[in-house]
């Protein structure tokens, strides 16, 4: 089982900050099968990435996503009131599919 | 409105069971691949069932396999999730996520609020 592991936990940051979320994988990814998700409280999760670094549909250039192997990062580039969330990664190359954690986007 | 809408969580004690429903709209509900994926409280989420548009495959996760089973109904553009044996490590909120493509990607386009389910006595 491909164990994903994402840091920081938490990001404390300001609205028009960058954000730099890491998800690292137990063993290599196959294909770069690895998609990340946004969490608001009481909303649907809603895909943003998958494929390492496809944009979802709808989703801002300000998302971004990239890595191989073991090592990803999704990156947001100035924050918006909106991204403050949870963003989890998940590993769809191999079964079982996993997710990671979470790492929480706070308001500094 | 593109949209998933569970219902049918609540408390159940150990040994119960319990169905839970999904409700799609705005998309063609038949053409796609559809999965339940749940979140126990402070843990990941947890991908646990896959339903192909035609009902067939089927696939479960080891955790819940024997007591669980996935079915749609695409007339009804519903699905559905019967839990039989709940133990109180199924506490959890369950998600419907919809895999919008005919064959799976396994990763998940649409997803609802969830329906929290509490396995307790």
């Amino acid at each position: 089982e491909v164990v994903l592991t994402q840091s920081p936990g938490t990001l404390s940051l300001s609205p028009g900050e960058r954000a730099t979320l890491s998800c690292r994988a137990s063993q290599s990814i196959n294909s770069n099968y690895l998609a990340w998700y946004q969490q608001r409280p009481g909303q649907a999760p809603r895909l943003l990435i998958y494929g390492v670094s496809s944009r979802a549909n709808g989703i801002p250039d300000r998302f971004s996503g990239s890595g191989s192997g073991t090592d990803f990062t999704l990156t947001i580039s100035r924050l918006e009131p909106e991204d403050f969330a949870v963003y989890t990664c998940q590993n769809y190359g191999s079964s079982p599919l996993t997710f990671g954690g979470g790492t929480k986007v706070e308001i500094k | 409105e593109v949209q998933l809408v569970e219902s049918g969580g609540g408390l159940v004690q150990p040994g119960g069971s319990l169905r839970l429903s999904c409700a799609a709209s705005g998309f063609t509900f038949s053409n796609y691949c559809m999965n339940w994926v749940r979140q126990a409280p402070g843990k990941e989420l947890e991908w646990i069932s896959y339903i192909s548009p035609s009902s067939s495959p089927i696939y479960y996760a080891d955790s819940v396999k024997g007591r669980f089973t996935i079915s749609r109904d695409n007339a009804k553009n519903s699905l559905s999730l019967q839990m039989n044996n709940l133990r109180a490590e199924d506490t959890a909120v369950y998600y419907c996520a919809g895999d919008l493509a005919r064959s799976p990607r396994w990763f998940f386009d649409l997803w609802g609020r969830g329906t929290l389910v509490t396995v307790s006595s």
